[in-house]
């Protein structure tokens, strides 16, 4: 089977950089995919991972190593707007598989 | 505005009624998903259809029915729900669910909040 684990919690201050992790057991893998999703609203695709490496989209950027069943996303200069939830998801076998999600707060 | 819309987007209902979520797509995609999303729970995948045929059904119960008439439109129809099913229930699409790599994102509706009493 598939399971992804995530911190429940993060909180960081605006401007600040922080760093969401992600490990995974899969015995079939494509790639890991980032969602963000605002309390009450859909979530949002932010980044995918297929090969080991960084993969940068602004503000955003998002890592794995494939060896080390790891990846993680990064946030940089940090705004209110970006406390949301984080879910990492396996891609495996056609379909995605969610981890529980990692809540960020971002205080002033 | 993700180009995924659903209806209703609040819905509270008895154990004993049956009603329906719609779901429509205007992205030209191909597969389409349900998901359940309950409090503090990761996302659960209960259906994928994939040009307009059921390709994965992932034990849910009988009480919950989808249709898929056309690759824009999906249901999920419902009967005699239990309260544990009160949850946030999400639509989404992609291109194709068996393509791997990149550009193959699923994109989400806003959700129907379902109340069960």
């Amino acid at each position: 089977g598939q399971s992804l684990e995530q911190p429940s919690e993060v909180t960081a201050v605006e401007g600040a950089i922080v760093q969401i992790n992600c490990t995974y057991q899969t015995s079939g893998f494509y790639g890991l995919s980032w969602y963000q999703q605002h309390d009450g609203g859909a979530p949002t695709f932010l980044s995918y991972n297929a090969l080991d490496g960084l993969e940068e989209t602004g503000r955003f950027s998002s890592f794995l190593s494939r060896s080390d069943s790891y990846g993680y996303l990064l946030l940089q200069e940090l705004q209110m707007k970006d406390s949301a939830s984080y879910f990492c998801a396996l891609l495996a076998g056609g379909k995605l598989i969610f981890g529980q999600g990692t809540e960020l707060s971002v205080k002033p | 505005e993700t180009g995924v819309t659903q209806t209703p987007r609040h819905l509270v209902m008895g154990m004993t009624n049956k009603k329906s979520l719609k779901c429509e797509q205007h992205l030209g995609h191909n597969a389409m998903y349900w998901y359940k999303q309950s409090a503090k729970k990761p996302l659960e995948l209960m259906f994928v259809y994939s040009l307009e045929e059921r390709v994965e059904n992932n034990s849910v119960p009988s009480r919950f029915s989808p249709e898929c008439p056309n690759s824009s439109h999906l249901f999920l129809h419902l009967h005699t729900l239990q309260p544990e099913d009160s949850a946030l229930y999400l639509c989404a699409s992609s291109r194709d669910p068996g393509l791997a790599g990149g550009g193959n994102e699923q994109f989400f509706g806003p959700g129907t909040r379902l109340t069960v009493l």
